[in-house]
């Protein structure tokens, strides 16, 4: 079992809609919690960190971390065809040395 | 200031040889990590250096070496190249410290024929 799972889509939805981006993961330690976007042929970018548990909201973005459930969520208000791209969910922890895990990606396509 | 660069963007190179990426950190940034990066198996976890030394290590082959030096700046060498050596080869950098965020280069893109 991988320590962050991740729906690789493809996920279609029309410009407008709310986007919802899901990953578990099963290592109770981690701690800090991030979602990068990556468009194609480009480096991921990060878009939202969050430290513990609870919400953070940055313009349209949205990050949610329930440890209790070990899931976390990005929510994507009014989406935009821009916003197509690839969406890695990433997370660490403060012990067993300095590493992040990342999520397999969810493909998102914004159709105008 | 300055993103984390990458050298060279794109190569090519036949099964058998060996290949050497460098990585430039952001400026005060001590630790770069290396990712590898494929349509099937996202995201894997190469190594990491830290002040010149490597702090951790992924699930990868010994032909799969790194360093680091006094300036930050990194390089990673692939030896005997496969043709499943062909991905995408991703540097990130942060200041090193626990929770500190990661932030990646463009990548260098390695195609092995």
């Amino acid at each position: 079992q991988k320590e962050v799972e991740q729906d690789p889509g493809p996920l279609s939805v029309p410009e407008g809609a709310i986007v919802s981006l899901n990953c578990t993961y099963s290592n109770s330690a981690f701690q800090y919690f991030m979602w990068y976007r990556q468009y194609s042929r480009k480096g991921p970018e990060l878009l939202m960190y969050t430290y513990s548990s609870g919400n953070k909201e940055d313009g349209r973005f949205t990050a949610q971390v329930d440890k209790s459930s070990k899931y976390i969520s990005l929510f994507i208000r009014d989406s935009q065809p821009s916003d197509s791209a690839t969406y890695l969910c990433a997370m660490s922890a403060n012990t067993g040395g300095f590493k992040t895990i990342f999520g397999a990606g969810t493909r998102l396509f914004v159709k105008a | 200031k300055a993103g984390v660069t990458q050298t060279p963007r794109y190569l090519i190179k036949t099964r058998g040889q060996q290949v050497t990426l460098s990585c430039s950190p952001i400026s005060g940034h001590r630790s770069v990590s290396w990712y590898q990066q494929t349509p099937g198996q996202g995201l894997q976890f190469l190594f990491e250096y830290f002040s010149e030394t490597q702090r951790n290590k992924g699930n990868f082959p010994g032909r799969f070496s790194g360093r680091q030096f006094s300036n930050s700046r990194s390089e990673m060498n692939v030896s005997t190249l496969e043709l499943g050596d062909s991905a995408l080869y991703l540097c990130a950098s942060s200041l090193g410290e626990s929770g500190n965020t990661i932030y990646f280069g463009e990548g260098s893109w390695l195609t092995v024929v």
